[in-house]
């Protein structure tokens, strides 16, 4: 059964760069999209973007200019760097792997709250 | 650019049938497939309809998705509702290859 963990500082400051880790255990990284969706307090979910593991990426063109989604696969984890972060950044940000057209597996999601 | 739009909230009670409505603007909703997700409080959503009506594994039938062309719409329906149903839930679907969602549906079972 994959399990997925997010990891990573839950304060960044304004202008900073935000980073956060997730790690997948329990299964393949294999043939899987991973994915960072995040959720602002209280408000719906945005797609943030994917890396196949082909190390391939694809971002959410609002947040394109500022995002970068990497794969490291001798550790089975992936990561998130979104730079130049503002309060609009503030949000539990969930990691996810799709085998198709779903996601089958969810992390249980960290707030990452942006203040000075 | 394609968006999909969810009444904001909706209640009923144990035991009836709700349909939540997911519709789209912007272009067709039979273009790309339409999943759903259901999203407790405090917890991570899962995937309770895929590919317009199919269910995951572990899904139970009282949830049931389709699609109206004619409306441009998805819908998610649950019959015989608990009040473990109640919990957000979300359409998804793409825009040009890129993920979008639906605003969501705060469901109350009551």
């Amino acid at each position: 059964q994959v399990q997925l963990q997010e990891s990573g500082p839950g304060l960044v400051k304004p202008s900073e760069t935000l980073s956060l880790t997730c790690t997948v255990s329990g299964g393949s990284i294999n043939s899987v999209y991973w994915n960072w969706i995040r959720q602002p307090p209280g408000k719906g979910l945005e797609w943030i973007g994917y890396v196949s593991d082909s190390g391939s990426a694809k971002y959410n063109p609002s947040l394109k200019s500022r995002v970068t989604i990497s794969l490291d696969t001798s550790n089975k984890q992936f990561s998130l760097k979104m730079t130049s972060v503002t309060a609009a950044d503030t949000a539990v940000y969930f990691c996810a792997g799709s085998l198709t057209n779903y996601y089958d597996y969810w992390g249980r999601g960290t707030l990452v709250t942006v203040s000075s | 650019n394609f968006m999909l739009t969810q009444p904001h909230s909706m209640s009923e009670s144990p035991g009836k049938t709700v349909t939540i409505s997911c519709t789209g603007s912007g272009g067709s909703i039979a273009s790309n497939y339409v999943q759903w997700y259901q999203q407790r409080p405090g917890s991570a959503p899962t995937t309770v309809i895929y590919d317009y009506h199919q269910r995951p594994s572990g899904v139970p039938d009282r949830f049931s998705g389709s699609i109206d062309t004619s409306s441009n719409s998805a819908s998610l329906t649950i019959s015989g509702l608990k009040t473990d149903d109640e919990a957000d839930y979300y359409c998804q679907s793409y825009d040009n290859t890129f993920v979008i969602f639906g605003g969501g549906t705060k469901l109350t079972v009551l």
